[in-house]
């Protein structure tokens, strides 16, 4: 099993454009994840989905969109990037609500 | 929504058991308490969770007080390699899961 694989790892983007972050799991679980983690600090939560087709907003979801059309991939859209977006973005998933959260290495997203 | 709260900072001697504090005064009675750390440049990685009895994996022990209003993470003897930030989250029944902080351990040789 690969776990939880996130694309890109790395990217840079102008203000203003647009960009999607993918998160692919492939140990069947329903609960995915999205956070966000600023240089020095926690993690913050953007949004979550308990499975397909349901998906609700976190402690800071402003910005961003997400999709959840498979069980395997729950894709986070960020539109109209800003600076204030410029941080590490983690994806995570677990198998229920207790169980152990597995995470992705993170995509590291620059904003200029 | 339930909130837990650690030390923002500890230190550790190498070989020296560590015992790191988390309050989780207004948990419920079907949270689960879990505990995360995340190395220098990595994403978090899970190290133990429990929700009334005390538990032991190959990595750590949990210790959850009586009233479940607070717990510990044990890790009966610090390694260089376990300097890291420890979070401690509880899990609801909204399926949030909130991270704190985190306790940032340093460990010395």
């Amino acid at each position: 099993n690969a776990g939880v694989t996130q694309t890109p790892k790395f990217r840079i983007l102008k203000i203003g454009q647009s960009m999607t972050l993918q998160c692919t799991q492939d140990m069947n679980h329903n609960y995915m994840y999205w956070y966000r983690q600023d240089p020095g600090m926690g993690l913050k939560l953007i949004y979550y989905s308990v499975g397909a087709g349901i998906t609700d907003k976190g402690e800071v979801p402003n910005g961003y969109n997400v999709s959840r059309s498979t069980t395997e991939d729950f894709p986070l859209r960020l539109e109209l990037a800003a600076p204030s977006q410029t941080s590490v973005y983690f994806c995570a998933s677990n198998r229920g609500r207790t169980g152990e959260l597995f995470f992705g290495e993170g995509s590291r997203l620059t904003v200029l | 929504d339930a909130k837990t709260t650690q030390p923002n900072s500890m230190e550790s001697n190498e070989e020296e058991p560590v015992h790191l504090p988390c309050n989780h005064s207004t948990i419920s009675g079907t949270d689960y308490i879990h505990w995360y750390r995340q190395l220098p440049s990595q994403g978090p990685e899970y190290v133990i969770h429990g929700l009334t009895s005390n538990v032991n994996n190959r990595m750590a022990s949990l210790a959850i007080a009586e009233d479940r209003k607070s717990s510990t993470l044990i890790l009966h003897r610090a390694t260089l390699r376990d300097a890291a930030v420890y979070y401690c989250i509880l899990i609801y029944n909204t399926d949030k899961l909130i991270f704190g902080t985190g306790t940032r351990l340093q460990v010395f040789p």
